[in-house]
């Protein structure tokens, strides 16, 4: 199974809200990240969760708050967005081999987020 | 500054003919290269991969060519289907940032009956 599943799959939030994408996978990967996609672009690392621990921040605004609660649960919450905000958000896994290096990353569908 | 790069946006294959994707690169650092499928309002799938101490990796349908002297990795497709037509995205990695898969923009396959 290489799975990786997202809710909710659609969200329209205004600039005030706040609101959480969901991630989840059962392919006892260790390692779990967020992208942003535009169209036509490809996809835009945000963060990194290495053994649930921030491993990586790709220097994004601090309106997007990324938490990992456990091994299989990944969220991002959300507040006071931009409309340039919207994109589709793609959340994403991979095993870490022993060194701690990590290869083929699976993606779950994403959420299509509309800011307005 | 475009570590890896596609340069055709768009490729165009009769079904049943070979579908031939490229994709160079500009760190010699990288050592292990991916490529995924997406199609509209879906995240990327993994389709096939490569390390550095290879030149050819072979799935099914898929094989991926690489080329380090010039660095250059191309992806196959034979026979091409229908079902083929997404956007394909070449991604690598090096390891020292092993957790970072940059990506190139890109290729829109379309495969016409």
């Amino acid at each position: 199974d290489t799975e990786v599943t997202q809710t909710p799959k659609h969200l329209v939030m205004g600039m005030t809200n706040k609101k959480s994408l969901k991630c989840e996978q059962h392919m006892g990967h260790r390692a779990m990240y967020w992208y942003k996609q535009k169209a036509k672009k490809p996809p835009e690392l945000m963060f990194v969760y290495s053994y649930e621990k921030l491993s990586i921040n790709e220097s994004v605004p601090s309106r997007f708050s990324p938490e990992c609660p456990n091994s299989s649960l990944l969220n991002l919450h959300l507040h006071a967005l931009q409309p340039e905000d919207s994109a589709l958000y793609l959340c994403a896994s991979s095993h870490l081999t022993l060194s701690g290096r990590s290869y083929e990353q699976y993606f779950g569908p994403g959420t299509r987020l509309t800011v307005t | 500054d475009q570590q890896v790069k596609q340069n055709s946006p768009s490729l165009s294959v009769q079904e049943g003919r070979i579908s031939i994707l490229n994709c160079d690169y500009t760190n010699s650092m990288f050592d292990y290269f991916l490529w995924y499928k997406k199609y509209p309002a879906e995240g990327p799938t993994f389709l096939i991969s490569i390390s550095s101490i290879k030149d050819k990796n072979e799935d099914g349908r898929f094989t991926v060519f690489l080329n380090k002297s010039a660095k250059h990795l191309s992806l196959h497709i034979v026979p091409s289907q229908p079902g083929d037509s997404a956007v394909y995205f070449c991604a690598a990695s090096d390891n020292y940032n092993t957790d970072k898969l940059i990506f190139g923009t890109g290729t829109r396959l379309q495969v016409f009956p």
